[in-house]
């Protein structure tokens, strides 16, 4: 089945500074990749998601990037904000049924 | 509209006892799953649903029954619970393209003692 890796697992910014989180899969069919942020005592909840016929997209300050070719994608946030300190994960679907995630990136952003 | 509701939002089992773990969506969604979250490991996915009377395993079934008999519910049914069933639950449900959002309950954290 298939398998993602995501880096780092924690991850401390400054206020202002960019953020950086980088997910890998195994699957070469897998064909969408959703990226959720999970506040503290909340369920996860989709910030942005891209599909494997696009290479970039933006949205405000987060863009995501896939690359099939190395079958990795990741998140981008600029101007980072105290309230962007959350947890986040990558996921990947190869079928028409199941994601299967990451273990997540906590990130922090210090004002 | 609501979204998913979960309950309860806390539990606390003794070892061999029994619980339903209830979640509801009320946004007509085809597709439902039950996923738990440990510390540091991401979300695994126990079963799902597909529609109405239709359930499958996912990559961590043992321990846990599901059913679908209703399109708006989806109970996760705990047998005989063990302390490795200690976690956080969340339920999800999506429309129906695989594109689709998937949207999130609150959880249910559960500890067994």
């Amino acid at each position: 089945g298939e398998n993602v890796e995501q880096h780092p697992s924690t991850l401390s910014v400054q206020e202002g500074d960019s953020a950086v989180i980088k997910c890998t899969y195994s699957d070469s069919a897998s064909n969408y990749f959703p990226w959720y942020k999970q506040e503290l005592g909340k369920g996860p909840q989709l910030i942005i998601d891209i599909r494997s016929n696009v290479g970039e997209k933006k949205d405000q300050r987060i863009a995501v990037t896939l690359n099939k070719t190395a079958k990795h994608f990741s998140l981008h946030i600029t101007e980072t904000q105290p309230e962007d300190s959350a947890v986040y994960f990558c996921a990947a679907s190869t079928g028409y049924s199941t994601l299967t995630f990451g273990k997540g990136t906590m990130l922090l952003v210090s004002p | 509209n609501a979204g998913v509701t979960q309950t309860p939002k806390f539990r606390i089992l003794k070892i061999g006892q029994s619980m339903t773990l209830q979640c509801a969506q009320d946004m007509n969604h085809n597709y439902m799953y039950w996923y738990r979250q440990d510390p540091g490991m991401g979300l695994k996915l126990i079963y799902y649903s597909v529609g109405a009377g239709i359930t499958d395993k996912g990559e961590v079934p043992n321990g846990y029954n599901v059913s679908r008999s209703t399109t708006e519910d989806f109970p996760l049914r705990l047998e005989l619970a063990a302390p490795s069933q200690t976690s956080v639950y969340f339920c999800a449900s999506r429309w129906g393209s695989p594109v689709d959002t998937q949207y999130f309950g609150p959880g249910t954290r559960l500890t067994v003692l």
